[in-house]
């Protein structure tokens, strides 16, 4: 099946730093989503970009699906960015999203 | 737009007691609804999906079982639970108008003693 791998696993930031989260994937997908897993367990929708660049706010992601990977930005972090960010992908004609091993975040004052 | 609820929130329950997890669907008709697993923190495994009432796919073998008693209920089930089966479940589903997007409810953490 398809492989999801993120980097890094684990980033400290100090509030009002940038970051960069990357999603890599061994095949072509029809769907890739972003997620943040609050401290409360809630997966929150963040992106739906199986290609092309979007915006929301402080956050924007890019996904070159021809070179199969995706990036996700935050820009000017606060303490609530905080948490697990998730990218998952869907492939071929199957159901299921396939999730990344996530990537924990902390922004500390 | 839809709106997932999950029952219970949290569940201790001792190894080999039964299981019944709920999930329940508003605002959309004939969803596909999904059962995911967290285990550890991270990363999340699909369990089960359904396309329909009565019409259950398993992603991998294990010791629980779905069901989908109507249109926008999905339960999931054991008859004796062991340790291995805790973790954080969760339910999906796409989001409306034929959307890819799949949406999660808030989660049932289940810890096994």
């Amino acid at each position: 099946g398809i492989q999801v791998e993120q980097s890094p696993p684990d980033l400290i930031l100090q509030e009002g730093a940038n970051s960069t989260l990357r999603c890599n994937f061994s095949d072509s997908v029809n769907n890739l989503q972003w997620f943040h897993q609050n401290p409360w367990g809630q997966l929150i929708n963040l992106f739906y970009i199986p290609s092309g660049t979007k915006q929301n706010g402080r956050l924007s992601a890019t996904t070159v699906a021809t070179e199969r990977y995706s990036l996700l930005y935050i820009s000017s972090s606060q303490t609530t960015d905080s948490g697990v960010y998730f990218c998952a992908v869907r492939a071929g004609g199957g159901n299921k999203l396939t999730f990344g091993t996530g990537t924990q975040l902390k922004v500390e004052l | 737009s839809q709106t997932i609820h999950q029952w219970p929130a949290t569940l201790v329950q001792p190894v080999g007691s039964p299981l019944s997890l709920e999930c329940t669907v508003e605002g959309t008709s004939n969803p596909n609804l999904y059962w995911y697993r967290q285990a550890a923190g991270r990363g999340l495994q699909l369990l089960f999906y359904s396309v329909g009432i009565g019409q259950i796919s398993s992603e991998v073998p294990q010791n629980l079982s779905a069901s989908r008693p109507q249109d926008r209920q999905f339960i999931l089930s054991s008859k004796k639970l062991l340790l291995s089966d805790s973790g954080f479940y969760l339910c999906a589903c796409p989001g409306q108008g034929g959307s890819y997007e799949q949406y999660f409810g808030p989660g049932t953490r289940l810890t096994v003693t």
